[in-house]
């Protein structure tokens, strides 16, 4: 079973900062936090991921708390093309083979 | 990043008659790839991890024997749907990997469309 919680959906204005939250409240000391991205029909995008610092890449910022129970991904400046559902997983990358579980994700809707 | 194929993307079949999807890294070698499934408007539910070389780990409540999951090389595995019914209509996904651990992500394929008339 998935061990995170998210909104179901959400709206976001064309070129306006996107914060997508998840909680993950059971997330165990070895378990790292993943989000990806599904464009409708299409394979899910990896988008970035974090352990307990804060992470930022070309695509989004992940803001972990800290005491790690729940997090946020940031779109700084979401297009249209940013429309997707987003998947947070958490991950124990040593064990169970690093194998994804899906939870049910945030549907984003920018809009123009 | 990485490129992960699939074929065909999509594919009509009468029922009865079994399909076997293609997934292939093409720049990498994957020790570790994962086949999905998802239904319309539901997330992606795991079936199995394969592993280059040995059998394939299926999840609970999968069916090996309908499933059949073969990973003969580091670039190819495939999953062929046998007697295929229309309750297996899906967007079949497989995902690579070089391996578990932090820094070897999950590169996914752009799906294969199963319609079982």
């Amino acid at each position: 079973d998935a061990k995170t919680t998210q909104p179901t959906s959400m709206d976001c204005a064309e070129g306006r900062a996107a914060n997508l939250p998840c909680n993950h409240s059971t997330i165990s000391g070895n378990e790292y936090v993943y989000w990806y991205r599904q464009i409708h029909s299409q394979g899910p995008q990896y988008i970035i991921h974090g352990l307990k610092n804060n992470e930022t890449n070309e695509m989004a910022s992940l803001i972990i708390t800290e005491d790690r129970k729940s997090s946020t991904l940031i779109l700084p400046h979401a297009t249209l093309r940013d429309t997707a559902v987003y998947y947070c997983i958490v991950r124990d990358v040593y064990n169970q083979g690093g194998k994804l579980i899906f939870g049910q994700g945030t549907e984003l809707s920018v809009k123009p | 990043g990485a490129v992960v194929s699939q074929h065909p993307s999509w594919v009509i079949c009468k029922s009865g008659t079994s399909v076997k999807i293609e997934c292939r890294s093409l720049d990498f070698q994957a020790t570790t790839m994962f086949w999905y499934r998802q239904f319309p408007k539901q997330s992606l539910m795991l079936m199995a991890t394969s592993n280059e070389g040995s059998k394939a780990t299926y999840e609970q409540g999968v069916e090996k024997d309908k499933f059949l999951i073969n990973h003969a090389s580091l670039t190819l595995s495939t999953l062929t749907v046998t007697s295929a019914h229309p309750e297996d209509s899906s967007f079949y996904i497989c995902s690579a990997t070089l391996g578990a651990g932090v820094y070897n992500e999950q590169f996914f394929g752009p799906g294969t469309r199963l319609t079982v008339l």
